[in-house]
């Protein structure tokens, strides 16, 4: 199994661009989460799918971020326009739904300029 | 609010030293408690999953408790090796959400 996928690994844009992350679950699962990690706030929660619907985005920092899961296989999570601020590694994560064992992606570095 | 909280931030052992990593949480209905490690500049892997009925686990030379009534688990290392260090999280599931501390960041030297 390859795991969780994501893309890009590293993302460097400048303020006001916009900034779109992709995520690949593993195959099979139904639950799909976004984090964003940083120094100051560690791992925090942005929003999490069940069966490619939007349970909970009551992590989202603002208006600017919109996740969408289209497919089972494929998740994005968007920043338009992107600030300095949201310079983070972002991971997706997935799970079968339910108390079960969540794995994650190697995460994306972004940085905005 | 629902908090986790680990105990050292930090620590550093010789190679070969048993160790004991700590977590606790605030609210006690949980669903399950991961633990994970995390290396520089890379992903979580998933160490040891404790659901809420379960007392512990166990995986090669790691072994993870959990006191739900009290709000603690802990997460020891055997033998520890250099290639122990690195940084562990302690996640636990409310619902379908994870909510994680902030990380023991663990040296061990040769």
């Amino acid at each position: 199994d390859a795991g969780v996928i994501q893309s890009p690994r590293h993302e460097v844009t400048e303020m006001g661009q916009e900034v779109t992350l992709r995520c690949k679950p593993i195959s099979g699962h139904n639950s799909l989460f976004w984090y964003r990690q940083t120094m100051m706030r560690g791992l925090e929660l942005l929003i999490y799918f069940n069966n490619n619907v939007p349970i909970d985005d009551s992590g989202m920092p603002e208006d600017r971020f919109s996740a969408k899961m289209p497919n089972a296989s494929f998740s994005t999570l968007k920043i338009q326009p992107s600030e300095p601020r949201d310079s983070a590694v972002y991971f997706c994560a997935s799970s079968f739904s339910g108390p079960n064992e969540q794995f994650f992606g190697p995460g994306t570095r972004l940085t905005v300029l | 609010k629902q908090e986790v909280t680990q105990i050292p931030a930090a620590l550093s052992v010789p190679e070969g030293e048993n160790l004991v990593l700590n977590c606790s949480f605030t609210d006690s209905a949980i669903y399950n408690l991961q633990w994970f490690r995390q290396d520089p500049g890379k992903g979580l892997t998933s160490l040891l999953l404790i659901q809420s009925s379960q007392r512990e686990q166990t995986s090669g030379r790691l072994n993870a408790s959990l006191d739900k009534s009290s709000g603690r688990s802990t997460l020891y290392i055997a033998a520890s090796q250099p290639g122990d260090s690195a940084t562990y999280l302690c996640a636990v599931k409310y619902g379908n959400k994870l909510v994680f501390g902030a990380g023991t960041i663990l040296r061990v030297k040769s």
